[in-house]
Protein backbone atom coordinates (compact mmCIF):
# COMPACT_ATOMS: atom_id res chain seq x y z
CA UNK A 1 0.00 0.00 0.00
CA UNK A 2 1.00 3.40 -1.03
CA UNK A 3 2.20 6.01 2.09
CA UNK A 4 1.12 9.02 0.17
CA UNK A 5 -2.18 9.29 -1.34
CA UNK A 6 -2.54 12.89 -3.29
CA UNK A 7 -5.56 15.01 -3.92
CA UNK A 8 -7.38 15.75 -6.00
CA UNK A 9 -6.56 12.88 -8.62
CA UNK A 10 -7.09 15.23 -11.89
CA UNK A 11 -7.20 18.83 -11.87
CA UNK A 12 -8.12 21.10 -15.33
CA UNK A 13 -7.19 24.97 -14.50
CA UNK A 14 -7.02 28.08 -16.81
CA UNK A 15 -3.66 29.52 -17.57
CA UNK A 16 -2.44 31.93 -14.96
CA UNK A 17 -4.77 30.28 -12.52
CA UNK A 18 -3.54 28.57 -9.36
CA UNK A 19 -3.26 24.66 -8.55
CA UNK A 20 -3.59 23.63 -5.43
CA UNK A 21 -2.91 19.60 -4.58
CA UNK A 22 -2.92 17.88 -1.56
CA UNK A 23 -0.85 14.89 0.51
CA UNK A 24 -2.41 12.71 3.08
CA UNK A 25 0.17 10.07 4.34
CA UNK A 26 -0.12 7.91 7.36
CA UNK A 27 3.48 7.04 9.50
CA UNK A 28 5.61 9.83 10.73
CA UNK A 29 7.88 11.03 7.92
CA UNK A 30 11.93 12.31 7.81
CA UNK A 31 10.83 14.66 4.45
CA UNK A 32 8.48 15.00 2.32
CA UNK A 33 8.99 15.49 -1.82
CA UNK A 34 7.09 16.81 -4.68
CA UNK A 35 8.33 15.47 -8.11
CA UNK A 36 6.55 16.13 -11.65
CA UNK A 37 6.43 13.69 -14.13
CA UNK A 38 5.70 14.91 -18.02
CA UNK A 39 6.47 12.84 -20.68
CA UNK A 40 9.14 15.04 -22.19
CA UNK A 41 10.98 15.19 -19.27
CA UNK A 42 10.55 12.23 -17.06
CA UNK A 43 10.34 12.68 -13.07
CA UNK A 44 11.88 15.87 -12.23
CA UNK A 45 12.20 16.42 -8.11
CA UNK A 46 10.35 19.72 -7.53
CA UNK A 47 11.42 20.37 -3.77
CA UNK A 48 12.16 18.72 -0.50
CA UNK A 49 10.71 19.92 3.14
CA UNK A 50 10.99 18.09 6.18
CA UNK A 51 9.26 16.99 9.23
CA UNK A 52 10.36 19.80 11.09
CA UNK A 53 9.54 23.02 8.73
CA UNK A 54 5.98 23.97 7.86
CA UNK A 55 6.65 26.07 5.15
CA UNK A 56 8.94 26.24 2.03
CA UNK A 57 8.82 28.22 -1.31
CA UNK A 58 10.62 27.74 -4.28
CA UNK A 59 9.91 30.16 -7.39
CA UNK A 60 6.24 29.73 -8.13
CA UNK A 61 5.89 26.94 -6.00
CA UNK A 62 4.76 27.13 -2.13
CA UNK A 63 4.47 23.82 -0.04
CA UNK A 64 3.35 23.45 3.45
CA UNK A 65 3.74 20.65 5.95
CA UNK A 66 1.39 19.93 8.65
CA UNK A 67 2.94 16.87 10.68
CA UNK A 68 0.14 16.90 13.05
CA UNK A 69 -2.29 16.11 10.10
CA UNK A 70 0.32 14.19 8.21
CA UNK A 71 -0.79 16.30 5.09
CA UNK A 72 1.25 18.31 2.95
CA UNK A 73 -0.10 20.54 -0.04
CA UNK A 74 1.60 21.92 -3.01
CA UNK A 75 0.41 25.37 -4.59
CA UNK A 76 1.88 26.52 -8.08
CA UNK A 77 1.15 29.84 -8.78
CA UNK A 78 0.46 31.53 -12.09
CA UNK A 79 -0.08 28.41 -14.00
CA UNK A 80 1.73 27.98 -17.26
CA UNK A 81 0.61 25.43 -19.96
CA UNK A 82 4.21 23.88 -19.28
CA UNK A 83 2.97 23.07 -16.06
CA UNK A 84 0.81 20.64 -17.37
CA UNK A 85 2.14 16.91 -16.03
CA UNK A 86 1.27 15.05 -13.17
CA UNK A 87 2.50 15.48 -9.63
CA UNK A 88 4.19 13.07 -7.01
CA UNK A 89 4.50 13.39 -3.32
CA UNK A 90 7.13 11.05 -1.82
CA UNK A 91 7.81 10.43 1.77
CA UNK A 92 10.29 9.34 3.47
CA UNK A 93 9.58 7.35 7.03
CA UNK A 94 11.72 7.18 9.96
CA UNK A 95 12.11 3.72 9.36
CA UNK A 96 13.70 4.40 5.90
CA UNK A 97 10.77 3.49 3.89
CA UNK A 98 10.16 5.50 0.43
CA UNK A 99 6.76 5.81 -0.93
CA UNK A 100 5.61 7.66 -3.07
CA UNK A 101 1.86 8.42 -3.50
CA UNK A 102 -0.75 8.09 -7.31
CA UNK A 103 -0.38 11.26 -8.73
CA UNK A 104 -2.64 14.51 -9.49
CA UNK A 105 -2.79 15.00 -12.58
CA UNK A 106 -2.76 18.67 -13.92
CA UNK A 107 -4.20 20.22 -17.14
CA UNK A 108 -3.37 23.54 -17.28
CA UNK A 109 -5.75 25.03 -20.39
CA UNK A 110 -4.52 27.87 -22.72
CA UNK B 1 27.12 16.68 -16.19
CA UNK B 2 25.82 13.58 -17.53
CA UNK B 3 22.03 12.52 -15.72
CA UNK B 4 21.23 8.54 -14.23
CA UNK B 5 21.45 6.23 -17.32
CA UNK B 6 19.60 3.30 -18.02
CA UNK B 7 19.29 0.28 -20.18
CA UNK B 8 17.77 -1.30 -21.97
CA UNK B 9 14.74 1.44 -22.94
CA UNK B 10 12.97 -1.46 -23.85
CA UNK B 11 12.86 -5.17 -23.32
CA UNK B 12 10.39 -7.74 -24.07
CA UNK B 13 10.55 -11.02 -22.50
CA UNK B 14 8.14 -14.19 -21.83
CA UNK B 15 6.23 -15.45 -18.74
CA UNK B 16 8.64 -17.57 -17.18
CA UNK B 17 12.28 -15.57 -18.24
CA UNK B 18 14.67 -13.52 -16.36
CA UNK B 19 15.01 -10.25 -16.67
CA UNK B 20 17.69 -7.86 -16.17
CA UNK B 21 17.74 -4.26 -16.03
CA UNK B 22 21.08 -1.72 -15.41
CA UNK B 23 21.33 1.61 -14.10
CA UNK B 24 24.37 3.96 -13.71
CA UNK B 25 23.85 6.72 -11.14
CA UNK B 26 25.34 11.00 -11.27
CA UNK B 27 28.41 11.17 -10.82
CA UNK B 28 29.58 11.43 -6.88
CA UNK B 29 25.96 9.81 -5.73
CA UNK B 30 26.23 6.62 -4.38
CA UNK B 31 22.74 5.71 -3.90
CA UNK B 32 20.69 3.95 -6.21
CA UNK B 33 17.01 3.57 -5.98
CA UNK B 34 14.63 1.18 -8.04
CA UNK B 35 10.72 1.85 -8.75
CA UNK B 36 8.21 -0.02 -10.69
CA UNK B 37 5.58 2.21 -12.59
CA UNK B 38 2.68 -0.17 -13.74
CA UNK B 39 0.66 2.02 -16.01
CA UNK B 40 -2.26 4.30 -14.44
CA UNK B 41 -0.53 3.82 -11.21
CA UNK B 42 2.39 5.68 -8.81
CA UNK B 43 5.28 4.68 -8.21
CA UNK B 44 6.08 1.48 -6.31
CA UNK B 45 9.76 1.54 -4.21
CA UNK B 46 11.78 -1.89 -5.36
CA UNK B 47 14.79 -1.32 -3.65
CA UNK B 48 17.77 1.13 -2.09
CA UNK B 49 21.35 0.43 -2.43
CA UNK B 50 24.13 2.72 -0.98
CA UNK B 51 27.59 2.01 -0.71
CA UNK B 52 27.60 -1.41 -2.21
CA UNK B 53 24.82 -2.34 0.22
CA UNK B 54 20.85 -3.27 0.29
CA UNK B 55 19.53 -0.33 2.49
CA UNK B 56 15.72 -1.37 2.52
CA UNK B 57 13.59 -2.74 0.26
CA UNK B 58 9.66 -2.39 -0.98
CA UNK B 59 7.02 -4.94 -0.28
CA UNK B 60 8.10 -7.09 -3.58
CA UNK B 61 8.93 -11.41 -3.56
CA UNK B 62 12.53 -12.05 -3.70
CA UNK B 63 12.46 -13.22 -7.28
CA UNK B 64 12.97 -9.04 -7.35
CA UNK B 65 16.52 -8.77 -6.10
CA UNK B 66 19.42 -6.75 -7.45
CA UNK B 67 22.95 -5.49 -6.71
CA UNK B 68 25.27 -2.34 -6.64
CA UNK B 69 28.69 -2.69 -8.18
CA UNK B 70 31.99 -0.93 -6.34
CA UNK B 71 31.35 1.99 -9.26
CA UNK B 72 28.29 2.33 -7.82
CA UNK B 73 26.14 1.40 -10.98
CA UNK B 74 23.25 -1.22 -10.25
CA UNK B 75 21.65 -3.76 -11.54
CA UNK B 76 17.77 -5.28 -11.07
CA UNK B 77 17.20 -8.96 -11.78
CA UNK B 78 13.49 -10.15 -12.15
CA UNK B 79 13.09 -13.89 -11.92
CA UNK B 80 10.45 -15.63 -12.91
CA UNK B 81 8.71 -13.30 -15.05
CA UNK B 82 4.65 -12.85 -14.81
CA UNK B 83 2.25 -10.86 -16.79
CA UNK B 84 2.18 -8.28 -14.29
CA UNK B 85 5.80 -7.24 -13.94
CA UNK B 86 4.96 -5.39 -17.13
CA UNK B 87 5.39 -2.06 -16.09
CA UNK B 88 8.34 1.12 -16.96
CA UNK B 89 11.03 0.66 -14.18
CA UNK B 90 12.86 3.55 -13.38
CA UNK B 91 16.15 4.27 -11.80
CA UNK B 92 17.02 6.93 -9.74
CA UNK B 93 20.40 8.68 -7.51
CA UNK B 94 21.10 10.54 -4.94
CA UNK B 95 23.83 11.33 -2.54
CA UNK B 96 24.64 8.75 -0.02
CA UNK B 97 23.91 8.54 3.45
CA UNK B 98 20.81 7.68 5.90
CA UNK B 99 18.63 10.42 4.55
CA UNK B 100 16.99 10.41 1.24
CA UNK B 101 17.76 13.79 -0.29
CA UNK B 102 16.79 14.67 -3.82
CA UNK B 103 16.84 12.17 -6.36
CA UNK B 104 17.70 11.59 -9.60
CA UNK B 105 15.66 9.64 -12.37
CA UNK B 106 16.22 8.15 -15.26
CA UNK B 107 14.00 7.67 -18.48
CA UNK B 108 13.06 4.21 -16.94
CA UNK B 109 13.28 0.50 -19.32
CA UNK B 110 9.88 -0.38 -20.31
CA UNK B 111 9.53 -4.38 -19.76
CA UNK B 112 6.83 -5.95 -21.70
CA UNK B 113 6.32 -9.62 -20.88
CA UNK B 114 4.09 -11.68 -23.17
Amino acid sequence: SQQGEEDPQALSIQEGENATMNCSYKTSINNLQWYRQNSGRGLVHLILIRSNEREKHSGRLRVTLDTSKKSSSLLITASRAADTASYFCATFSNDYKLSFGAGTTVTVRA
Amino acid sequence: EAGVTQSPTHLIKTRGQQATLRCSPISGHTSVYWYQQALGLGLQFLLWYDEGEERNRGNFPPRFSGRQFPNYSSELNVNALELEDSALYLCASSLGGTDVDEQYFGPGTRLTVT
